[in-house]
Order: structure tokens, then sequence, then C-alpha cells
């Protein structure tokens, strides 16, 4: 089955810098790639995702970029605040409209200091 | 829409009791899924249905037992709780043809 790795585990960066954060997929087929963010206590919630069709996706400070042939993708927060901090994952899925499980990486801790 | 919806919000158990985690949804979603998160594992699929009448197993459905009798509802059954199910548990929804997996507000589980 798919297996998604995720990494850093945790990343500490200062208001106002970037932060990027990597994953990689073993499943050539999967062509769904989800992004969600869960703050402390919550429950995840989806910020931004790309098909496999997609070489790169923004939305405002946040973006994600998709790399096919080595299977890996990546989100990119430009501007961090401290708002940002919480705990980010990836997820890779194939299949259009049938079910297709979602495999999720293992997390990101992501602090911002003021 | 109340969207995707759990109760309890915190349970404790002690090793071998049984209990049930509701789930429910009102957006009319055909696929249903049950998750459980553990530091450092990320989100790992339990079971999941893809319409009223059909369930499958996921990664870890060991332990777990889930019918879909209606649309609405999809609750996560522990037969013989064991310290190992402690956990938080994430019930999440999607429309069929669409992307887009909504959670529910998640279960805290503890088990003695």
């Amino acid at each position: 089955g798919e297996n998604v790795e995720q990494h850093p585990s945790t990343l500490s960066v200062q208001e106002g810098d970037s932060a990027v954060i990597k994953c990689t997929y073993s499943d050539s087929a999967s062509n769904y790639f989800p992004w969600y963010k869960q703050e402390l206590g919550k429950r995840p919630q989806l910020i931004i995702d790309i098909r496999s069709n997609v070489g790169e996706k923004k939305d405002q400070r946040i973006a994600v970029t998709l790399n096919k042939t080595a299977k890996h993708f990546s989100l990119h927060i430009t501007e961090t605040q401290p708002e940002d901090s919480a705990v980010y994952f990836c997820a890779a899925r194939k299949g259009g409209t049938s079910y297709g499980k979602l495999t999720f990486g293992q997390g990101t801790i992501l602090t911002v200091h003021p | 829409n109340a969207g995707v919806t759990q109760t309890p919000k915190f349970q404790v158990l002690k090793t071998g009791q049984s209990m049930t985690l509701q789930c429910a949804q009102d957006m009319n979603h055909e696929y249903m899924s049950w998750y459980r998160q553990d530091p450092g594992m990320g989100l790992r699929l339990i079971h999941y249905s893809v319409g009223a009448g059909i369930t499958d197993q996921g990664e870890v459905p060991n332990g777990y037992n889930v019918s879909r009798s209606t649309t609405e509802d999809f609750p996560l059954r522990l037969l013989s709780a064991a310290p190992s199910q402690t956990s938080v548990y994430f019930c999440a929804s999607r429309k069929g043809g669409t992307e887009t997996q909504y959670f529910g507000p998640g279960t805290r589980l503890l088990v003695l």
C-alpha cells in the first residue's frame, strides 16, 4: 500500500520567516495530495490540496508544489505568523470518483516565535 | 449544517469494557471513515464505508467493528477495550465525486 513520509517532525521559525515541509510518497498511482492543519485539541482542517496534473498551487501565503517524477510534494508558508503554529499533515490518495484511501504522513509541529 | 459530529468528546474505559463511538453527518455524504491519531504516527485509517450497508477495513481494523445502516451514521464499536486503544478517534466524511474530506471534532479515549 501507500507509504507517506513527512519531514521534519518539528520546525521552529521566527515570525516573518518562511517554512517548508516536505513529504514523499511511494505509490506512483496516487493523484491527490492534501495538506491539513491541526491546532491543539482541534480537528484537522484542509488548508490546500493539489492534484497530480498540476505542479504548483498557491493560496495567499501558502503554496504546495508537486514533483511526480521524484514522488514528493512540499508545503510552503511565507511570512509566517504566530497563528500558523500548529501540526501540519500531508496525505496522499489515488483514485478519481471512487473512495480512495487517504494515507497520512506523521505530522510536523510548526512553532512560529513572535 | 452541523457537519460531522462525534460523541462522546472524552471517555475513560477499563480494560475489557466495550463501548460505541458515535459519528453522524448531515451533508448526505456517501463516504465515511474512522481514523485514530497517536503521537508521531499521523492519522491511521481503521474502517471506512462507501455507502449505507457497505463497510471495509483500513490499516488498523483489529479490535474494532463498524456498521452503516443509514447514510448519516457510522458508529465505531470497541468490543473489548485494551490500553493499546488509548487514542484520539476522528470520524470523517466526503461526498462521492469530490475531494475534500471533513473531520469531526474527535473523541479522546483512555483505556486503563
